[in-house]
């Protein structure tokens, strides 16, 4: 069964830190692995990564993606209070289905 | 001009009882979602329509019945709720079937399900 495990399930740190987040994986048949922001409440779409190596990068976010380790990360540079959400991990493989990590919460403290 | 909206946004209802929840999307996708989100924040899918087509029927108690009467709209019918079924659904679309043209899922706004 394909399966998704991100980390730290909890982060705080300061405004101004910079952050990793981690997100690996196991999948039959990988297609692609997506990024989500989550608030109060619709998850929305940060990244989504296809090829290895490939660094996605929007503003202070960035992420890329180890096909061959089986893992993603995402950065976050200079956080800020806005920052502060629980961050999603999703893979899609042959079932051609999101299957999500359970997320990592992120807290900036002012 | 809410992309995926759901209705209601809160749900309180007493055990036993028979609910809907509505989604509707305006973004012309062709394929519908229904994930539910427990209490430790863990997303998992449901259901998965592609042009009204069911496409995905995960292990859900056969007392969900999802309805598609067109592309732009997938209700969630729940019978006989029980206590475990409080959660938020979540509704999402995407043009293909997120995987296969690399197209990523739009979420709504959540339905929050509070069975007492």
């Amino acid at each position: 069964e394909d399966k998704v495990v991100q980390s730290p399930l909890s982060l705080v740190v300061h405004e101004g830190d910079t952050v990793t987040l981690n997100c690996s994986y196991e999948v039959t048949n990988f297609r692609s692995l997506l990024w989500y922001k989550q608030e109060k409440k619709a998850p929305t779409f940060l990244f989504m990564l296809t090829s290895s190596g490939i660094e996605k990068k929007s503003g202070r976010l960035s992420s890329i993606l180890d096909k061959k380790e089986l893992f993603s990360i995402l950065n976050i540079t200079a956080t800020q209070t806005g920052d502060s959400a629980i961050y999603l991990c999703a893979v899609v493989g042959g079932a051609q289905k999101l299957v999500f990590g359970q997320g990592t919460r992120l807290t900036i403290n002012p | 001009d809410t992309a995926v909206s759901q209705t209601p946004k809160y749900l309180v209802t007493q055990m036993g009882n028979d609910k809907s929840i509505k989604c509707e999307q305006n973004l012309g996708h062709d394929t519908m979602y229904w994930y539910k989100q427990d209490s430790k924040k863990f997303l998992k899918i449901m259901f998965s329509y592609n042009n009204k087509e069911l496409i995905i029927n995960e292990t859900v108690p056969n007392r969900f019945s999802p309805k598609s009467p067109d592309k732009a709209h997938l209700n969630l019918h729940i019978n006989s709720l029980e206590l475990g079924d409080s959660a938020v659904y979540f509704c999402a679309s995407s043009q293909g079937n997120g995987a296969g043209n690399r197209q990523p899922q739009h979420f709504g706004d959540g339905t929050r399900l509070s069975i007492l």
